[in-house]
């Protein structure tokens, strides 16, 4: 079975920091692009983060940039997101997304379910 | 506030249809493809519409997409209680280096 989970969310300080982790199953990780997709309380999804099949190109949304980093391990199937001087406006539901190919380029064909970052005092 | 925009709600009784716009500019819908994302609270998002009018396997033909000029639509039709979610348009947008935008999303009920 095609499955992402996430795992890594949880309660953090402002100004902390956190790894978010994406473990993809059921198909090779390496032909796919990924990215990282919030959703805040109450609010739609935002883009944050993509990376390309073989990790040499990497985008990031203005709000993130110069505090998230991007990587993955095509050998352990999994996907990171490094986040540091953490706001409380970081909070939120973070998504991981495969990226499709062929004919499905630029579609985000596969969604995690989710893991919530917290961010409080 | 969202590059792209949706209406924030829609609505229609169950068998009829209902259409949700998305409106954005030359550098994101006017240049590149739209695809669309079907949430319902609690559970992953999923691809509904890629490439303007594509549709994955899987996803019933009751659900369309169209898209011209700055703009994109996605269409509807014998809607179902199933349907009921939160819709985002999405798209590339080549300003300031390229990114991803996604609309605000609209909520759409079923009567």
């Amino acid at each position: 079975e095609v499955q992402l989970v996430e795992s890594g969310g949880g309660l953090v300080q402002p100004g902390g920091s956190l790894r978010l982790s994406c473990v993809a199953s059921g198909f090779n990780l390496r032909s796919h692009a990924f990215y990282w997709v919030r959703q805040a309380p109450g609010k739609g999804l935002q883009y944050v983060s993509a990376i390309s099949g073989d990790g040499g190109s990497i985008n990031y949304a203005d709000s993130v940039k110069g505090r998230f980093t991007i990587s993955r391990d095509n050998s352990k199937n999994t996907v990171y997101l490094q986040m540091g001087s953490l706001r409380t406006e970081d909070m939120a539901v973070y998504y991981c997304a495969r990226g499709g190919v062929g004919n499905y380029i630029g579609a985000f064909d596969i969604w995690g379910q989710g893991t919530m970052v917290t961010v409080s005092s | 506030q969202s590059v792209l925009t949706q209406p924030p709600s829609a609505s229609g009784p169950p068998g009829q249809g209902v259409t949700i716009s998305c409106s954005g500019a030359s550098s994101n819908i006017g240049n590149n493809y739209v695809f669309w994302y079907q949430h319902r609270p609690g559970t992953a998002p999923r691809l509904l519409i890629f490439r303007n009018d594509q549709r994955p396997s899987g996803v019933p033909d009751r659900f369309s997409g169209s898209k011209s000029g700055t703009s994109a639509s996605l269409a509807i039709s014998g809607l179902r209680s199933e349907d009921e979610a939160d819709y985002y348009c999405a798209a590339w947008d080549d300003s300031l280096g390229g990114r991803w935008m996604f609309g605000g999303g609209t909520k759409l009920t079923v009567l």
